[in-house]
């Protein structure tokens, strides 16, 4: 079946510094992947996504690329702010007709420190 | 005001109690899904339905019922509530074309059965 495989955290980084969370998966056909990101005490928010080998995606200065040769969606970020602590979730969504469902990662909790 | 809502955000009950949480939503989404996170988890699907009378089983169903009352409203229930329900639930939404694939969350119901 599909699943998703992130590091696991916590994650500690001082501001300013650079920012690799990573991410693989396994899923048969061309699955979408998304980074969604869950800030203290609210839900789940979209952070980007990409729909196909090579795709970029991009938002509030993060990046993560769709590589389909090592499978993965690894997140990253030049410059961390104390604001971007939270945890990140790596998911799926295969493309199969009828089959909506997103298969998640564990997360992974950031703390930034000023 | 927020697209997905979700009543009560907090709530604590014994067991054996049955308790329904609701969702509504008015993004004029078709599709809505129930998930529980668990620490360590992720996020774990429930039900989803795809339109008023469409209403699927997820990975984890077992104890939970579901109700499509309009578009907009999907409840979750719990009939007999047991501790290892505790847990934070979350309504998701998705629509139909291009961004089919990609789902927005309501803020969370924290439940906690003792």
């Amino acid at each position: 079946g599909d699943s998703v495989t992130q590091m696991e955290g916590p994650v500690t980084l001082s501001e300013e510094a650079f920012l690799t969370i990573n991410c693989t998966y396994t899923a048969t056909g061309y699955p979408s992947l998304f980074w969604y990101v869950q800030y203290p005490g609210e839900g789940l928010q979209l952070l980007l996504k990409a729909t196909k080998a090579d795709d970029k995606g991009s938002n509030k200065g993060f990046e993560a690329t769709y590589r389909k040769e090592t499978t993965s969606f690894h997140l990253e970020k030049g410059s961390v702010q104390v604001s971007d602590s939270a945890v990140y979730f790596c998911a799926l969504s295969p493309y199969r007709a009828g089959s909506y469902q997103l298969t998640f990662g564990k997360g992974t909790k950031l703390s930034v420190i000023p | 005001d927020a697209d997905v809502t979700q009543t009560p955000r907090n709530r604590i009950t014994k067991t054996g109690k049955r308790i329904m949480l609701e969702c509504s939503q008015t993004k004029g989404h078709d599709r809505m899904y129930w998930y529980r996170q668990d620490p360590g988890l992720g996020l774990r699907l429930i039900y989803y339905s795809f339109d008023v009378k469409d209403i699927n089983k997820g990975e984890i169903s077992d104890g939970y019922s579901v109700s499509r009352q309009a578009q907009a409203k999907f409840s979750l229930s719990l009939e007999s509530a047991i501790p290892n329900q505790t847990a934070l639930y979350f309504c998701a939404t998705s629509g139909v074309g291009a961004s089919t694939d990609t789902q927005y969350f309501g803020p969370g119901t924290r439940l906690t059965v003792l």
